[in-house]
């Protein structure tokens, strides 16, 4: 049983489109995260939410849109796609807030932007 | 703000010797310092962490790591690789002055038979 998952694995879309990729968790933890890896496997965070409430948001274009209907979920929207948005993106997990919890990752959603 | 300098993005060991990666943090406080694992496809798995007391920590699969302050490094080693050791391994750092981790550039290791 997947800890972390998203969905979809791959997503090949075109310029300008809207697309969104969900994340479910089944750990009971508070806090979900979404990060970019980009081709260079740089790692980078783009959002955090404790129990459904925005704690950190990093320098993002306000394309990117996450959505926490619940603390199991945190879905991300992007808008007007762009070729740079092309990258992997990871949904994380832990118990909570606090940085020194470990943080439990899914297996990546590949985007790639034509 | 907290960074990680990962020394080296490609490191290449034969089976069964040691496996050495190179991490350096920066952070004005004191750290809170892991390693992450990624094998190919997948998402990123803890090795281990170092949060207070003790500067050695084991972690899974025979990996271990060492906290030097003196030296603001906190390197991974395996006495000896396995083949199913090729992946890419992360440095990360964090502290009480922020909510978020910051990880380093990442090294990729292959593991020659």
């Amino acid at each position: 049983d997947t800890a972390v998952s998203q969905t979809p694995k791959y997503l090949v879309t075109q310029m300008g489109n809207d697309k969104s990729i969900k994340c479910e968790q089944n750990l009971g933890h508070d806090t979900m995260y979404w990060y970019k890896q980009d081709s260079k496997k740089f790692l980078k965070i783009m959002f955090s939410y404790n129990n459904k409430e925005l704690i950190i948001n990093e320098t993002v274009p306000n394309r990117f849109s996450p959505k926490s209907p619940d603390k199991a979920h945190l879905n991300l929207h992007i808008n007007s796609l762009e070729l740079g948005d092309s990258a992997v993106y990871f949904c994380a997990s832990s118990q909570d807030a606090r940085v020194q919890n470990i943080q439990y990752f899914g297996a990546g959603t590949r985007l790639s932007v034509l | 703000a907290q960074s990680v300098t990962q020394l080296g993005s490609h490191v290449s060991v034969s089976e069964g010797a040691l496996v050495l990666l190179r991490c350096n943090y920066s952070s004005s406080v004191p750290p809170y310092l892991f390693w992450y694992v990624q094998y190919p496809n997948q998402g990123l798995q803890l090795l281990l962490k170092y949060t207070t007391g003790a500067t050695l920590v084991k972690g899974i699969n025979g990996f271990e790591a060492e906290f030097k302050k003196s030296e603001t490094s906190f390197h991974l080693t395996k006495p000896s690789a396995h083949m199913s050791d090729a992946a890419e391994y992360f440095c990360a750092v964090s502290d009480n002055n922020d909510y978020k981790l910051s990880f380093g550039a990442g090294t990729t290791v292959t593991v020659r038979a």
